[in-house]
């Protein structure tokens, strides 16, 4: 089936230093997979962070970036230099293309600390 | 950014009771989601809702529940009767082409 799994957290990491999440994904129904990463910071709801809906495609917000390898099945989310207000928690989504139904496959999600 | 609002935040339900989730989506999208958490699994996706009507629904969708959007209003989610199981948080999510999807704070349901 559908499925999409990610680093189990919590990831601590300490300010300036460089990121990566990983996150992989199963799309056996899904012709045309889009791929997304949702942020949740503490007390509020959760919000896109960034998609890429093209293979092979690189997306970019915030200083975070992940590049859709459709070889590897993978989405894997990225950041040089971390910062303090990034602590959230993280979730990799695979989605099915514009027009259709729309559903989106979570991962579990990934919580990051980052320590002053 | 647009907001989506879900009433209440949380809401304490005996077994067997009916309940229902409201959701005020993005006013001008077009499809409407509901997802379900519990806690230390995924969010899983429940049903999309456009034009009217369900498109789509998981295995998780019973046949106790059911979804609306009475006159372009809130985008509910009944659950009736409820179980134990049905305990969890549900978010809400709008989209105006399908893709990109906003979500609500979630509505906490606890089933005693």
């Amino acid at each position: 089936g559908d499925s999409v799994t990610q680093t189990e957290g919590p990831v601590t990491v300490s300010e300036s230093e460089s990121l990566i999440i990983n996150c992989t994904y199963s799309a056996t129904s899904i012709a045309y997979p889009n791929l997304f990463w949702y942020v949740r910071y503490p007390g509020e709801g959760l919000q896109l962070l960034l998609k890429v809906i093209t293979a092979g495609q690189k997306g970019s917000s915030r200083g975070f970036e992940a590049t859709y390898n459709k070889e590897t099945t993978s989405f894997h989310l990225q950041k040089a230099s971390v910062q303090e207000s990034d602590s959230a928690v993280y979730y990799c989504a695979l989605g099915d293309r514009e027009g259709n139904t729309g559903k989106l496959i979570f991962g579990l999600g990934t919580t990051l600390q980052v320590q002053p | 950014g647009p907001k989506v609002l879900q009433i209440p935040s949380h809401q304490i339900i005996d077994m067997g009771q009916m309940v229902t989730l409201n959701c005020d989506p993005v006013s001008n999208h077009l499809y409407f989601y509901w997802y379900k958490q519990i806690l230390g699994q995924q969010m899983e996706f429940l049903v999309n809702f456009y034009n009217g009507k369900v498109m789509e629904k998981s295995k998780l969708f019973k046949d106790q529940f059911s979804v609306e959007r009475p006159d372009g209003s809130y985008f509910t989610l009944k659950i009736q009767p409820t179980a134990l199981e049905d305990s969890a948080v549900y978010f809400c999510a709008s989209s105006l082409k399908g893709l990109e999807q906003y979500f609500g704070p979630g509505t906490r349901l606890t089933v005693l």
